[in-house]
C-alpha cells in the first residue's frame, strides 16, 4: 500500500488569509496526484488531477503544484473565504493499469468570517 | 454533470444482518469503487470493478463482497454486519484520471 500523508491535519484561518497544505506520496511508480474538496454533507469534489513533474494548476483562488521527483504536492488557497471551509483530500494513483487511488487523511480547513 | 447516487444517506442495522449498499452512476463509466471513511484514516478502498461482472479486491476487502450485474450499478454487501463495520461508505465511478463520488452512506451497526 502506498503511504500518502497530508499536513497539517487541521487549520483554522481568518477570512482573507492565504493558506497552503502539503501532500507527500511515494515517488516510485507514480502516475497521477488528485486533489479533492469535501464539504460536510456533500460528495467529494475533484479539484485537480496532476501528472507531470513541475505541473501547476489553478482554479479561481485555488492552485496546486506537483513535484514527482521528491514526492510532494502543495495546495494553495489565496484570500480564504468561509465557503472554502472543507476537508481537502489528496490521493496518489500508481502506474498499475487500474484507476486505484490511495488517499491521505485530509486537511480540515475552517475559515472564520 | 456526472451523477453518482447511493441508495441511503443513513442506515442503522443490527449485528449479523445482511446489508446491501447500492450505487448507481449515469455516465457509462467502466470503473466503479467502494470506499470507507473512518475518523483519522483516509478513504480506504474496499473493492473496485472495471467491467460488468468483474471485481478486484481493494485494501480492506475482509467482511465485504460486491456485485456488478449492470454497468451502471455496483453493490456492496456486508454478509454479516459487525460493529466494526460502522462507518461512512462512499461509492465512486470513473475512467481515465477522474473519479466522481456519491454523497455517502453513514452506516451504523448496533
Amino acid at each position: 500500500i502506498l503511504n500518502v500523508e497530508q499536513s497539517p491535519q487541521s487549520l483554522h484561518v481568518q477570512e482573507g488569509d492565504s493558506t497552503n497544505f502539503t501532500c507527500s506520496f511515494p515517488s516510485s511508480n507514480f502516475y497521477a496526484l488528485h486533489w479533492y474538496r469535501w464539504e460536510t454533507a456533500k460528495s467529494p469534489e475533484a479539484l485537480f488531477v496532476m501528472t507531470l513533474n513541475g505541473d501547476e494548476k489553478k482554479k479561481g483562488r485555488i492552485s496546486a503544484t506537483l513535484n514527482t521527483k521528491e514526492g510532494y504536492s502543495y495546495l494553495y488557497i489565496k484570500g480564504s473565504q468561509p465557503e472554502d471551509s472543507a476537508t481537502y483530500l489528496c490521493a496518489s494513483q500508481a502506474n498499475t493499469g487500474f484507476q486505484k487511488l490511495v488517499f491521505g487523511t485530509g486537511t480540515r480547513l475552517l475559515v472564520s468570517p | 454533470d456526472v451523477k453518482v447516487t447511493q441508495s441511503s444517506r443513513y442506515l442503522v442495522k443490527r449485528t449479523g444482518e445482511k446489508v446491501f449498499l447500492e450505487c448507481v452512476q449515469d455516465m457509462d463509466h467502466e470503473n466503479m469503487f467502494w470506499y470507507r471513511q473512518d475518523p483519522g484514516l483516509g478513504l480506504r478502498l474496499i473493492y473496485f470493478s472495471y467491467d460488468v461482472k468483474m471485481k478486484e479486491k481493494g485494501d480492506i476487502p475482509e467482511g465485504y463482497s460486491v456485485s456488478r450485474e449492470k454497468k451502471e450499478r455496483f453493490s456492496l454487501i456486508l454478509e454479516s454486519a459487525s460493529t466494526n463495520q460502522t462507518s461512512m461508505y462512499l461509492c465512486a465511478s470513473g475512467q481515465a484520471n477522474e473519479q466522481y463520488f456519491g454523497p455517502g452512506t453513514r452506516l451504523t451497526v448496533t
